[in-house]
């Protein structure tokens, strides 16, 4: 069974610029996630997407947003990138949902802002 | 809001047994365990459910009080295989996982 994907893995955007991360899920998985990594700051929730809906939400302003396909296909796009969004974006699917069912990440979209 | 892990970070020798502690403030519907290698995504361990239930993989426990919004983690006997960040994520009743900011293990021979 193929594992998650992200696309880009790197990326290099200059400040104001905007960026589409694109994630593909373990066939089957319905739910996808995105989180923000940073050092010292472990995994910060971004968003959940279930058969195409928001369902969770982070603290994250609205220059962040994401939308799922009906393949489940999930992208995150950030707006008016700003230095502090360099980051390790990563993606995770699940059968269904967060509460009971184990996250499967994929490998990170790692973004610069320069 | 995000759970508190404690320590940030321990060493080990391999052999010697380690707990990792994760508490929140908030009424937890289940708590999350996974483990990152450097360079690598996280992997899961673990998954507490309120009411007892436990699904893993690894040879690795945990303990989950609900009451005390609180999980730990054991790592017995541990293993060179057993370093890397562990992060703990709390699920709380809206669904929402979040994860604390980690606790780094090094096991030395």
């Amino acid at each position: 069974k193929a594992g998650v994907t992200q696309t880009p893995r790197y990326l290099i955007k200059t400040r104001g610029q905007q960026v589409t991360l694109s994630c593909s899920p373990i066939s089957g998985h319905r739910s996808v996630s995105w989180y923000q990594q940073t050092p010292g700051q472990g995994l910060q929730f971004l968003f959940e997407y279930f058969s195409e809906t928001q369902r969770n939400k982070g603290n994250f302003p609205g220059r962040f947003s994401g939308r799922q396909f009906s393949n489940s296909r999930s992208e995150m796009n950030v707006s008016t990138l700003e230095l502090g969004d360099s980051a390790l974006y990563l993606c995770a699917s699940s059968l269904a949902g967060h509460s009971s069912y184990e996250q499967y990440f994929g490998p990170g979209t790692r973004l610069t802002v320069t | 809001q995000q759970p508190v892990q404690s320590p940030q970070a321990v060493i080990l020798r391999e052999g010697e047994d380690a707990v990792i502690n994760c508490s929140s403030s908030k009424a937890l519907y289940s708590v999350h365990w996974y483990r990152q290698k450097h360079g690598e995504a996280p992997v899961f361990l673990m998954i507490l459910l309120k009411g007892g239930e436990q699904k893993g993989h690894e040879k690795i426990s945990a303990s989950f009080n609900e009451k005390k919004q609180q999980s730990s983690l054991y790592l017995t006997a541990s293993q060179l295989s057993y370093s890397g960040t562990y992060f703990c994520g709390t699920v709380d009743s809206w669904g929402k996982l979040q994860f604390g900011a980690g606790t780094q293990v090094v096991v030395t021979p």
